[in-house]
Order: structure tokens, then sequence, then C-alpha cells
């Protein structure tokens, strides 16, 4: 079946560093990725969308320079909070699909910043 | 503005009544309608969808009710038991942009 990994789980780091999470598909090819952030007591935000032949696209209040995602192949995709704040913990989660198929989701990664 | 709404976001019931979970959109292009639930400190997981050629999906307990011209959809957990107890998000999407709109969830209580 089709899976999604993605590391770490939890990860801790200190005001103004980076953090970087990760995201393997087994079982398909991911053609799209999609990476949600889900803040204290909210629902999931759309953070960019990734499609294969097409450049990564940002939603509103979430930039490159802050959300830097790199989708280099069918299987892998990375994304970087730089300068963490507070502000920015939540659950970080992403979500893959090949073509019209279902998103398989990832475990998340829970980023927590003091 | 793409949005889905979502009510209540709270609902406890009895366990063995029947929990009904709403959710509206506005976009007239989304064509793909996920309920996903999420327990406590894991990941959402799909639990039914719909596309609209249907009005209608079963999948055990769990029934998705869509309504095309009034933009609706609902989650009915028939026989509902304890353990259905977990937060529940509707979700929506275009197949032309493969972007996923999320509702702001619904905390599900099941009293035994």
């Amino acid at each position: 079946g089709a899976l999604v990994y993605q590391y770490p789980r939890r990860t801790i780091c200190k005001s103004g560093t980076s953090m970087r999470m990760e995201c393997q598909a087994v079982g398909f090819q991911a053609t799209s990725v999609a990476w949600y952030r889900q803040s204290p007591q909210k629902t999931f935000e759309l953070i960019a969308l990734s499609t294969v032949n097409s450049a990564i696209k940002y939603e509103q209040n979430f930039t490159q320079e802050k959300f830097p995602i790199s989708h280099p192949n069918l299987s892998f995709s990375s994304m970087t909070v730089l300068n963490a704040y507070l502000e920015d913990r939540g659950l970080y989660l992403c979500g893959a699909k090949q073509g019209g198929s279902d998103y398989t989701f990832g475990s998340g990664t829970r980023l927590l910043v003091i | 503005q793409q949005q889905v709404r979502q009510s209540p976001q709270s609902l406890t019931v009895w366990e063995g009544e029947t929990a009904i979970l709403n959710c509206s959109y506005e976009d007239s292009t989304f064509d793909y309608f996920p309920w996903y639930h999420q327990f406590p400190g894991e990941s959402p997981a799909l639990l039914i969808a719909i596309r609209p050629v249907s009005n209608k999906k079963e999948d055990g307990r769990f029934t998705i009710f869509f309504n095309k011209r009034e933009k609706k959809f609902s989650l009915h957990i028939a026989d509902s038991q304890p353990g259905d107890s977990a937060t529940y998000f509707c979700a929506a999407s275009a197949e032309s942009n493969y972007q996923l709109i999320w509702g702001s969830g619904t905390k599900l209580i099941i009293k035994p």
C-alpha cells in the first residue's frame, strides 16, 4: 500500500534557529506533495503545494524565504522552517498523492519552539 | 475565497446514537470531499470520501450525505462507539489544482 514516512516525529528548536523535516513516499510516486501546518487549536493550513513539472505554489501568509521546500524526485520532499519563532509551533504535515488518488499523509512533525 | 465551513465545533453523543457532523463549501469546482479523523497526538487519517457523481457513500457505520445544490455534505456515524471519539475534519479539493482545503474540525465525544 501507499505509505508516507515523515520525520522527525517531534522536535524542539531554540527561537531563531531552523529545522528541517522530511517525507518519504513508499509504494507510489508522489507527483504532488502538500505541506500543512496545524497550529494549536486550529485546523490545517496549506503552506505550499509542490507538483512535478510545476513551480512550488505557496499560499498567502507563507513564503519560500521562510519555508523552503524541496521536491527533487517522486519519492522525497523536505521542508525547512527558517528562523523559527513561537508562532511557528504546531504540527507540520506532509501529504503526497499520485495523480488523482487520495492524499496519503505522513505522521506529522510536531515542532516546539523554546 | 476558497473555504470549507464545519459545524459543530464540538459534539457529545451517547454510545449507540448517531453522530452528525456538517460541512459546507463555496467553490463549485470542488469535486472531492473526504472526511478525516485525528486522534490526540496523531496525524489525520482518511475515513471516507465522496465525489459529486453520487449523493451518498456508505462504509460500515460511516455515511456521507452530499447535496450538490446546497453545497453541503455531512458525515453520519451510526451506532457510535467510545472508540469513535476523536476530532473529525471535512475537506474539499478540486482535481484541477490538488489543493485540499480543510474544515475547522469537530471534536466528537462518545459517552458510554
